[in-house]
């Protein structure tokens, strides 16, 4: 079955880069793209960003261009969600999840990411 | 950016009874819109894309409706675990990229 596994909570301080992975099994990882997806406490799903698993290209939310790095590695179907220069409201759940055209299909099951 | 709003905010209803969930699109996104549910401490899961297919495994009492600029899902016979908070999204176009409603919850009356 389809599942994405992402790494553990982190705690960082404002300025700080935090470095979020996600693996994928139960499909051929370059089949499809994956989203980043952040939800900040008691608030809706904010979309951030889209990366093709096959090609590598990305695209960005313009809240988040130039602050946020996606790349993937194919030998691992691991993908990775970099954010950088931390601030407080960046305190958020960050999800993973596979992208259908649009259609976010499966997610992970989130990493909390505090920063404090 | 498009903005998709969501209405009501809170909906109560009884177990068994149908429940009716609006999302509004500030520009026309085709049937480029997918619903989602969460339960509190997990990820959105996957109900409604196109708007209007079932995603793989969701019952036939959830079925969505709309096009252009306003969408429904409507639950029929409501169950225990059809409560929580529903989300529409829309994927028409890029720029700017996917946006969510705010989000309706939806409680046991």
């Amino acid at each position: 079955q389809v599942q994405l596994v992402q790494s553990g909570a982190e705690v960082k301080k404002p300025g700080a880069s935090v470095k979020v992975s996600c693996e994928a099994s139960g499909y051929t990882f370059t089949t499809y793209s994956l989203s980043w997806v952040r939800q900040a406490p008691g608030q809706g799903p904010e979309w951030m960003g889209w990366i093709s698993t096959s090609h590598g290209n990305t695209k960005f939310a313009q809240n988040f261009q130039g602050r946020v790095t996606l790349t993937t590695d194919t030998s691992t179907n691991t993908a990775y969600m970099e954010l950088r220069s931390l601030k407080s409201d960046d305190t958020a759940m960050y999800y993973c999840a596979r992208d259908d055209g649009g259609t976010l299909d499966f997610w992970g099951q989130g990493t909390m990411v505090i920063v404090s | 950016e498009i903005v998709m709003t969501q209405s009501p905010a809170t909906l109560s209803v009884s177990p068994g009874e149908s429940a009716t969930l609006s999302c509004r699109a500030t520009q026309s996104v085709s049937r480029n819109l997918a619903w989602y549910h969460q339960k509190p401490g997990q990820a959105p899961r996957l109900l409604i894309y196109g708007a209007s297919s079932r995603a793989t495994g969701i019952p036939a009492r959830f079925s969505g409706s709309g096009s252009g600029t306003e969408f429904t899902l409507t639950i029929s016979s409501l169950q225990s675990e059809d409560f929580g908070v529903y989300y529409c999204q829309q994927y028409h176009n890029w720029p700017p990229g996917y946006t969510f409603g705010q989000g309706t919850k939806l409680e046991i009356k």
